[in-house]
């Protein structure tokens, strides 16, 4: 199955700082999604990005497919930022899209 | 418009119990997914529902099962609980049809298995 792999696993940064989380996947995808993670356990839907570049406000994600990377972007960085960030691929070849995540990066953002 | 709605929010049974999860999906959403999350990793696929089906089954033993109901809202039970089985329980929806197959998830179901 697919592999996904994400770095760096900690991050610590202080406030307004930017930082650059990367996503791994070992073969080709059509459906990647970023997700944070609160500390209560709720994922929050960042980005559907399988391939090219978005922006929203203060977070960018862009996906080069051919290579079989992604790449999350945070600017400026907030307390509320902190947390954990999942990169989640599927390649749904048959019916189901089952996501396959990565193993997180646990940011902190210090004030 | 209500997203994904799990209950409880907490759980706690003893070993050899038996525990149902319950999960609303999106509105508009025909699609259930059942994932597992142990503590420091991330969530691991357990099954999909969809028209009633289980259409898709992760690597978890029979001990667990799942059900989806016409108004698309799911249930996934677990017999016979183990330590091991202590996790946070999260459902997504989805809608099949569409071309992005965007997955929402619930707030999760903490079960800790005593």
């Amino acid at each position: 199955g697919i592999q996904v792999e994400q770095s760096p696993p900690d991050l610590i940064l202080q406030e307004g700082a930017n930082s650059t989380l990367r996503c791994n996947f070992s073969d080709s995808v059509n459906n990647l999604q970023w997700f944070h993670q609160n500390p209560w356990g709720q994922l929050i839907n960042l980005f559907y990005i399988p391939s090219g570049t978005k922006q929203n406000g203060r977070l960018s994600a862009t996906t080069v497919a051919t290579e079989r990377y992604s790449l999350l972007y945070i600017s400026s960085s907030q307390t509320t930022d902190s947390g954990v960030y999942f990169c989640a691929v599927a390649n749904y070849g048959g019916a189901t899209n089952k996501l396959i995540f990565g193993t997180g990066t646990l940011l902190a953002v210090q004030p | 418009d209500a997203g994904v709605t799990q209950s409880p929010t907490h759980l706690i049974k003893t070993r050899g119990q038996q525990v149902t999860l319950r999960c609303s999906p999106k509105s508009g959403h025909d699609t259930v997914s059942w994932y597992q999350q142990a503590l420091g990793q991330g969530p691991q696929f357990i099954f999909q529902y969809y028209e009633e089906e289980e259409r898709q089954r992760g690597n978890f033993p029979d001990r667990f099962s799942g059900h989806q109901f016409p108004n698309y809202s799911s249930e996934l039970n677990v017999n016979a609980l183990l330590l091991g089985d202590s996790a946070l329980y999260l459902c997504a929806s989805s809608l099949d049809r569409s071309a992005k197959n965007i997955q929402y998830f619930g707030a999760g179901t903490r079960l800790s298995v005593l």
